[in-house]
């Protein structure tokens, strides 16, 4: 029941928009996004709820797509610090309150 | 407002030894979570504490263990130690029912174990 994450990897050039994509096998609740830059703990971005709209803040947004069970975050922009290895996390829809994560997909921004 | 902290930062064992991690949930947590992970992996979820009772568990033999205080501090218990268990172990806590609260897991910054 692990999610399913795509790209592995991303590069990309300062400015320039990505995208991140999340799907599951089985119903979800909630999906949830996080950030980890190397030797850190992971930060949470933002997290979406069964019946929830779309979120976002600053240039970084995301969707889930309760049909499908896909969840996709985007990047606007990116700047420098976007940096990192990007995680989905996901909780299934019988709310045990457990979330299993994806294998993540790496970001590199270049100047 | 502290977060949720965790110790050690770094830990070295051998091979057979048993080893003990802790961690303090963020102010207002009542549930916490460990996760293992492994060197460019995501996070794998071990178990999950609530009211001093493990109340999910992952996919993690018995010699994977924990406890919970009053308190609502956690202990994560390995026993038997592999060259497998060497990932950085973090520690994530929680309101009770955070899907409802909107609000999500808190990771602390986790303590590197390495088994030699």
């Amino acid at each position: 029941q692990q999610p399913v994450q795509s790209p592995q990897a991303v590069i990309l050039r300062e400015g320039e928009d990505a995208v991140i994509n999340c799907s599951s096998s089985k119903a979800l609740y909630s999906v949830h996004w996080y950030r980890q830059k190397h030797g850190e703990a992971p930060i949470f971005l933002m997290i979406l709820l069964k019946g929830g709209e779309q979120k976002g803040h600053d240039k970084i947004s995301a969707s889930f797509n309760e049909k499908k069970q896909q969840s996709s975050l985007y990047l606007t922009a990116s700047q420098l610090s976007y940096s990192g290895t990007y995680f989905c996390g996901t909780e299934l829809v019988n709310r045990d309150d457990k979330i299993i994560f994806g294998k993540g997909t790496r970001l590199h921004i270049l100047p | 407002d502290a977060g949720v902290t965790q110790s050690p930062t770094h830990l070295i064992k051998t091979r057979g030894q048993q080893v003990t991690l802790r961690c303090s949930p963020k102010s207002g947590h009542d549930t916490v979570s460990w996760y293992q992970q492994a060197l460019g992996q995501g996070p794998q979820f071990i178990f999950q504490y609530y009211e001093e009772e493990e109340r999910q568990r992952g996919n993690f033999p018995d010699r994977f263990s924990g406890h919970q205080f009053p308190n609502y501090s956690s202990e994560l218990n390995v026993n038997a130690l592999l060259l497998g268990d060497s990932a950085l172990y973090l520690c994530a806590s929680s309101p009770e029912d955070f899907g409802l609260d909107r609000d999500t897991q808190y990771f602390g910054p986790g303590t590197r174990l390495t088994v030699l």
